[in-house]
């Protein structure tokens, strides 16, 4: 089965400068997350979609902005990174038809910031 | 707020034998999805089991099964005949609320399985 697809899986960047984050979900799935987990931490929620509206937001920073396209796929648009961005960024996707509300990672983008 | 509290943060067992891992979480919804992610070294985020608030029956999925405890706010996993493949981070997640059903996560328990 078609699982999520993240690209680029690692990336390297120095302080100040800008990533992009990129996220195809499961084919037919309508729901966009995108997490972020830091070093020995629990998942935190930065953002969804849903049918490439913005539908929730959490712990996301100003610095980070986030679309999802006619295709589904989403962006994460990170820009002036900072040390503390280093982590693993999760997209998740998932379906409002049954077994809906189960949302299926992908493999996630490990940024690393310099 | 929604709160998921897992207050073992490391667990082992034998192989072959039986461990519970434990969660309760608050929710002031009352639609609410609960899950177990389980977190190998690779760090892939790989579905254990869900349970929707409203079903009363206890999820399983082979060797793994709930045991949900609605009024008390409990969601603990219970992992049967354990193999050295489950020995990993394991999540315990909420989803809730009005259209967006983001995941508020534990802080997870490391399971090792001794051979």
């Amino acid at each position: 089965a078609a699982g999520v697809i993240q690209s680029p899986r690692h990336l390297i960047k120095e302080k100040r400068e800008t990533a992009t984050l990129k996220c195809y979900p499961i084919p037919r799935h309508d729901t966009v997350y995108w997490y972020q987990q830091g070093p020995g931490q629990d998942p935190q929620f930065l953002i969804s979609f849903y049918e490439k509206m913005q539908s929730d937001k959490g712990s996301i920073p100003d610095r980070f902005s986030a679309q999802q396209f006619s295709d589904y796929h989403s962006e994460l648009n990170m820009s002036s990174l900072e040390l503390g961005d280093s982590a693993l960024y999760f997209c998740a996707s998932s379906s409002r038809a049954p077994p809906e509300e189960t949302q299926y990672f992908g493999p996630g983008t490990r940024l690393l910031v310099l | 707020a929604q709160t998921v509290t897992q207050s073992q943060p490391e667990m082992s067992v034998q192989e072959a034998e039986t461990v519970t891992l434990s969660c309760t979480y608050d929710t002031s919804e009352s639609d609410y999805y609960l899950f177990w992610y389980k977190q190998p070294p690779s760090r892939q985020m790989i579905l254990v089991i869900r349970q929707e608030a409203y079903k009363q029956q206890n999820a399983t999925e082979n060797r793994f099964s709930v045991n949900f405890q609605k009024a008390a706010k409990s969601f603990s996993l219970k992992i049967s005949d354990s193999q050295l493949g489950d020995a990993a981070m394991y999540f315990c997640a909420l989803g809730s609320g009005a259209g967006s059903y983001q995941l508020t996560f534990g802080k997870g328990t490391k399971l090792s399985v001794i051979p």
